[in-house]
């Protein structure tokens, strides 16, 4: 049963400093991997996707990476701003039948101004 | 706005109570999706539907039932819940369930407290 984790499960950093959240997984025969952003009480949007066969993706200040063989997957954040202050989620999806995600518990950023 | 919009935002009810929540998505997708999210627990999947029907129930407890009347909208009936149900019910799309590729909309989610 593949199981998503991530750490730090809670981050907090002044802003301006470049940062990494970290994803792992124990089934490394995942089909993609998607990041999330969460604010308090609200649903979730969607950050970067990366393809199995994709080693990374960028968006803006966003670079997420993906090792699949080892089961990780890390989300950089450059120059971070207290708008960045949010719970990040991974999510893995399962196989190419359906939306089939298994997401890890998140990790709450906040960054300071 | 992300196109998915969910009734209601919050939503207290008694154990004996029958209420519903509701999902509707404006982004002419074909599948729709609810998950829980609770404290203690990693977001969860309950149901899936494509094009209107049900392909996936994540053994999820009968006093949960949805219903998909057509691919915009997307309920979730609620009857006879226990506290350890209260939580935060997203609601979600995408283009095609069975498309590789594709991303998810979330709804912002309706928060429930069983009480």
């Amino acid at each position: 049963k593949q199981e998503v984790t991530q750490i730090p499960a809670a981050l907090s950093v002044p802003e301006g400093e470049n940062l990494v959240l970290n994803c792992s997984f124990t089934d490394s025969a995942i089909y993609n991997l998607q990041w999330f952003r969460q604010d308090p009480g609200k649903g979730l949007t969607s950050l970067l996707l990366i393809q199995s066969s994709q080693r990374e993706q960028t968006s803006g200040r966003l670079n997420a990476s993906l090792d699949k063989s080892s089961g990780r997957s890390t989300l950089y954040i450059a120059a971070s701003q207290p708008g960045d202050s949010a719970t990040y989620l991974c999510a893995v999806r399962r196989d190419n039948y359906g939306q089939n995600f298994v997401f890890g518990p998140g990790t709450r950023l906040s960054v300071l101004p | 706005e992300t196109g998915v919009t969910q009734t209601p935002r919050h939503l207290v009810m008694g154990m004996t109570n029958k209420k519903s929540l509701k999902c509707e998505q404006h982004l002419g997708h074909n599948a729709m999706y609810w998950y829980k999210q609770s404290a203690k627990k990693p977001l969860e999947l309950m149901f899936v539907y494509s094009l209107e029907e049900r392909v996936e129930n994540n053994s999820v407890p009968s006093r949960f039932s949805p219903e998909c009347p057509n691919s915009s909208h997307l309920f979730l009936h609620l009857h006879t819940l226990q506290p350890e149900d209260s939580a935060l019910y997203l609601c979600a799309s995408s283009p095609g369930h069975f498309l590789s590729g594709n991303t998810i909309y979330f709804g912002e989610g309706s928060w429930l407290t069983v009480v």
